[in-house]
């Protein structure tokens, strides 16, 4: 599986949109990007996923380039409950389940 | 509302002693995970369930082991728990299809701090 490579860390003013930019550019083409965060102490909570068109949910909106080598997770209005570490992850499509798990962004939503 | 429950939330035992965390869910999914999170690290998978198949990491260690008694449970043991074995255990699930074209969204529990003395 395609490794991923984020910043450590973030900020983000609360009520703004955060922005968090993953790179993976040696994805290949049968392999979808995942977006999941973990708030402290708590069990990583699915946010969204895509392959190659951008995608929306309740959550976040994922933007995928046209090439598919990057990535940016868009958090529209930022809040205080949005704090936690962001994880970008490629997995490939079909039997193999294992998400490969990078180190993450740690987002910090400030008052 | 539907969930993957693990209990207890922060366990302790001692070096050495035999030690059984548990999940159960509700979403009715059939693949469970287990994963390993140590302090500031990202989670590692140590194994996982498609139905009753069970599907080791080739680097999970030994004294890991896990067991599936129904589609709701699954229990990780840890036979002879040593320091090094303190971490965060998450339990996670998915409905999971023999299609190859399919894509499962994990579904992770709160996790159980294990703490080893």
């Amino acid at each position: 599986d395609a490794k991923t490579t984020q910043p450590p860390s973030m900020d983000c003013a609360e009520g703004r949109a955060a922005n968090l930019p993953c790179n993976h550019s040696t994805i290949s083409g049968n392999e979808y990007v995942y977006w999941y965060r973990q708030i402290h102490s708590q069990g990583p909570q699915y946010i969204i996923h895509g392959l190659k068109n951008n995608e929306t949910n309740e959550m976040a909106s994922l933007i995928i380039t046209e090439d598919r080598k990057s990535s940016t997770l868009i958090l529209p209005h930022a809040t205080l409950r949005d704090t936690a570490v962001y994880y970008c992850i490629v997995r490939r499509r079909g039997n193999n389940r294992k998400l490969i798990w990078g180190l993450g962004t740690s987002l910090a939503v400030n008052p | 509302d539907a969930m993957v429950i693990q209990n207890p939330r922060y366990q302790v035992t001692q070096f050495g002693k035999p030690v059984t965390l548990s999940c159960s869910q509700t979403l009715n999914h059939n693949v469970m995970y287990w994963y390993q999170q140590k302090s500031s690290q990202a989670p590692k998978l140590l194994f996982h369930y498609y139905d009753k198949d069970f599907n080791n990491e080739a680097d999970t260690p030994d004294n890991f082991q896990s067991r599936r008694p129904n589609t709701s449970f699954c229990f990780l043991d840890i036979r002879s728990p040593g320091l090094g074995d303190a971490a965060m255990y998450l339990c996670a699930t998915s409905r999971g299809s023999r299609d190859s074209l399919s894509q499962e969204t994990q579904y992770f529990g709160p996790g159980t701090r294990l703490l080893v003395l």
